[in-house]
C-alpha cells in the first residue's frame, strides 16, 4: 500500500534551536519527494523537491535529505524562527503515466511550534 | 514565480445555498488543476482532478452532483458546492501543475475556509 508516514505528529521548540522532521514512505514506483510548509489557514508552499538521485537539497535554513534505499527523508530546520511555526507536509509522487496528478501521496504533516 | 490565486479566502453561508470557489493560475497555463479538502489537523484529501475542456475526474466517495467542477479555460477552474450543509464546512484548496519549470512544480492556492451555518 502506498503510504507516507511523518513523525513526530507535533513538535515544540525554542526559537533559535534546530529540529529535524521525519518522513518514511512505501510509495512505489517512486518519482520524487516534496516537502511543503503550510501555515494555518493557508495553502501549502513548496520547500524542496527531490528525485531519486538526490541525497540532499537546501532552501535557506531548510535542508532536506533523501535515502531512496531505506525510503526515508528528513527536513532539517536550522536556527528556527517564530515564523517557522507551521505544518510541514511530506508528499511523495508515484510514477504514473495517466496524465493527471501523478499519484501524489500526502503525509499527515508535522505541526511545528516555535516558542520565544 | 508561478502563482495560483484562489478566491474567496473565507465564506460563510446558510445551509442550502450554493458556493462557488475560483482557482486561477496567474502566469502559467494549467490544463490540469486539482481540488482538495482538508479537515482540521488532517492531511489534504484529493477530491477531484479538473481537466480543461473536459469532465472532471472525481475520487472515490466524492459526489459529482454535490461538488461541481468547471475548467473552462487554461487558467481558471471553479468548484461549486451545491446545496451546502454544515457537514460540507471545511478548508478547500486548489493546486495546479506548472510544467514549464524543472521538476513539474505543483503550486497551491491559498485555500478557502467554508463555514455552513
Amino acid at each position: 500500500k502506498n503510504q507516507v508516514e511523518q513523525s513526530p505528529q507535533s513538535l515544540i521548540i525554542l526559537e533559535g534551536k534546530n529540529c529535524t522532521l521525519q518522513c518514511n514512505y512505501t510509495v512505489s514506483p517512486f518519482s520524487n519527494l516534496r516537502w511543503y510548509k503550510q501555515d494555518t489557514g493557508r495553502g501549502p508552499v513548496s520547500l524542496t523537491i527531490m528525485t531519486f538521485s538526490e541525497n540532499t537539497k537546501s532552501n535557506g535554513r531548510y535542508t532536506a535529505t533523501l535515502d531512496a534505499d531505506t525510503k526515508q527523508s528528513s527536513l532539517h530546520i536550522t536556527a528556527s524562527q517564530l515564523s517557522d511555526s507551521a505544518s510541514y507536509i511530506c508528499v511523495v509522487r508515484r510514477v504514473y503515466y495517466g496524465g493527471s496528478q501523478g499519484n501524489l501521496i500526502f503525509g499527515k504533516g508535522t505541526k511545528l511550534s516555535v516558542k520565544p | 514565480g508561478a502563482v495560483v490565486s484562489q478566491h474567496p479566502s473565507r465564506v460563510i453561508c446558510k445551509s442550502g445555498t450554493s458556493v462557488k470557489i475560483e482557482c486561477r493560475s496567474l502566469d502559467f497555463q494549467a490544463t490540469t488543476m486539482f481540488w482538495y479538502r482538508q479537515f482540521p489537523k488532517q492531511s489534504l484529501m484529493l477530491m477531484a482532478t479538473s481537466n480543461e475542456g473536459s469532465k472532471a475526474t472525481y475520487e472515490q466517495g466524492v459526489e459529482k452532483d454535490k461538488f461541481l467542477i468547471n475548467h473552462a479555460s487554461l487558467t481558471l477552474s471553479t468548484l461549486t458546492v451545491t446545496s451546502a450543509h454544515p457537514e460540507d464546512s471545511s478548508f478547500y484548496i486548489c493546486s495546479a501543475w506548472d510544467r514549464g519549470q524543472d521538476n513539474e512544480k505543483l503550486f497551491f492556492g491559498s485555500g478557502t475556509q467554508l463555514s455552513v451555518l
